[in-house]
């Protein structure tokens, strides 16, 4: 039973455009959610999270959006650059120090 | 600061026979997880230490599997004996209990590149 979905495998995107990537949950419990980055051959890095508390994250080119009703986040990317081609894991917990439950990933492409 | 490390990097080896993997933390950090991320898959937890205690191990498969962090530091995760479908990146990583600044730490991991294994 997958607690964390991520139901688009891949996506494509024209550099300069914006990349929204989804994620879905099904446990009320979840009270932080993080975004992953990673690149082959590589251990998967830290990107954003946001706190149950609050509905909207920023930094840079990149926002989390979490709609706790709908039990459902994105990651947006403006404007994405061919850099940020990666695959894009959400993940959630429930309180600091917990294990992160990842969903499947997202394979973004940006095209130059 | 350096990062996580993990070895061997790439472990080829039959069915039935055993492996160890070898991870070690950030300096300082109290808890390490060890993740198995199968191909097309997210990583999945095997097993949680804080310091030197088992925190959550209730994934891991201990017919086969077992690992340990006898000194609080430095971890390593076995397989034995080795099945197919074992075949995966098995991801070390650790993290402090509070982040700089005092906050506590909202789930952020550092990852280590990783230790892919092929079971022919």
């Amino acid at each position: 039973d997958q607690q964390v979905k991520q139901n688009s495998p891949s996506l494509s995107v024209q550099e300069g455009r914006i990349s929204i990537l989804n994620c879905d949950y099904t446990n009320s419990m979840f009270d932080y959610f993080l975004w992953y980055k990673k690149y082959p051959a590589e251990g998967p890095t830290f990107l954003i999270s946001i706190s149950s508390i609050k509905d909207k994250n920023e930094d840079g080119r990149f926002t989390v959006f979490l709609n706790k009703s709908a039990k459902h986040l994105s990651l947006h990317i403006v404007p994405s650059q061919p850099g940020d081609s990666a695959v894009y894991f959400c993940a959630a917990s429930v309180s600091g120090n917990t294990p992160l439950v990842f969903g499947k990933g997202t394979r973004l492409s940006v095209i130059a | 600061e350096a990062g996580v490390a993990q070895s061997p990097r790439y472990k080829i080896i039959e069915k039935r026979q055993s492996v160890a993997f070898w991870c070690n933390p950030i300096s300082g950090h109290a808890t390490l997880y060890w993740y198995q991320q199968i191909l097309g898959q997210g990583p999945k937890l095997l097993i949680q230490f804080q310091n030197n205690g088992v925190v959550d191990d209730s994934q891991l498969p201990k017919d086969r599997f077992s690992a340990e962090r006898l000194k609080g530091v430095d971890s390593t995760l076995k397989i034995q004996p080795a099945k197919l479908e074992d075949s995966a990146v098995y991801l070390c990583a650790s993290s402090p209990l509070r982040l700089a600044g005092g906050q506590t730490n909202t789930g952020e991991l550092f990852f280590g590149e990783g230790s892919r294994l092929t079971v022919l």
